[in-house]
């Protein structure tokens, strides 16, 4: 089974909306990670938040982290197409050597 | 910045025959993970190494096998290829800390079994 499971699997909005993708998991961690994935390409780290932390900003990015729900949320501001592609969450544990264990993903659709 | 290379970027091999990926991290980082992203799913946690031995294992069949060598770059050797095997690799790296640091993936390695 997965560790992270996310929702909406897939979203799709326009141009200056805002994105809002969630992610749940099972066990206990030490970071949650943030990636973007365009059709086929390498995964682009977006952002970092460690067990300790419950809200990050980088740009347009807004993390948040909820610990006793084991959620986290991924806010895009002000989107835009080239924010089109999949985001994954991905947790690691700890004592899990850094493995990180990813979600389902959200395909996100931005349109013009 | 330079960061994590993979090669080759596309390989096409027939059922049987043998695949090797290969991984240059980022420059100071000790620790290489492997992925595998199937058609449509998340990457899957193959293998790990943090100083050249081997630190954590997934979902690798016994068909595979990995290490990292004395410069820290890192190969993935694939025997008895299977359709099932074609995928994108990733190989991401890290520097290794307790509270975990980030992972920076390669662009993949797109492996197409025939």
């Amino acid at each position: 089974s997965q560790q992270g499971e996310e929702d909406p699997q897939a979203l799709s909005i326009q141009e200056g909306e805002n994105a809002t993708m969630n992610c749940s998991y099972k066990t206990s961690i030490n970071n949650l990670q943030w990636y973007r994935q365009n059709s086929g390409r390498g995964l682009v780290h977006l952002i970092l938040i460690r067990s300790n932390e419950r809200e990050k900003h980088s740009g347009r990015l807004r993390v948040t982290l909820d610990t006793s729900k084991k959620s986290s949320s991924l806010l895009i501001t002000a989107s835009r197409a080239a924010d089109t592609a999949s985001y994954f969450c991905a947790t690691d544990a700890p004592g899990g050597g850094n493995k990180l264990t990813f979600g389902t993903g959200t395909q996100l659709k931005v349109e013009l | 910045a330079a960061g994590v290379i993979q090669s080759p970027r596309h390989l096409i091999k027939e059922k049987r025959e043998t695949a090797t990926l290969k991984c240059y991290p980022i420059p100071r980082h000790d620790t290489v993970y492997w992925y595998q992203q199937g058609p449509g799913q998340d990457p899957q946690f193959l293998i790990s190494f943090y100083e050249k031995m081997q630190s954590d294992k997934g979902s690798i069949p016994d068909r595979f096998s990995a290490q990292q060598f004395s410069d820290y770059h890192s190969e993935l050797n694939m025997s008895s290829l299977e359709l099932g095997d074609s995928a994108l690799y990733f190989c991401a790296s890290s520097l290794y800390a307790r509270q975990a640091t980030e992972a920076f993936f390669g662009q993949g390695t797109r492996l197409t079994v025939v």
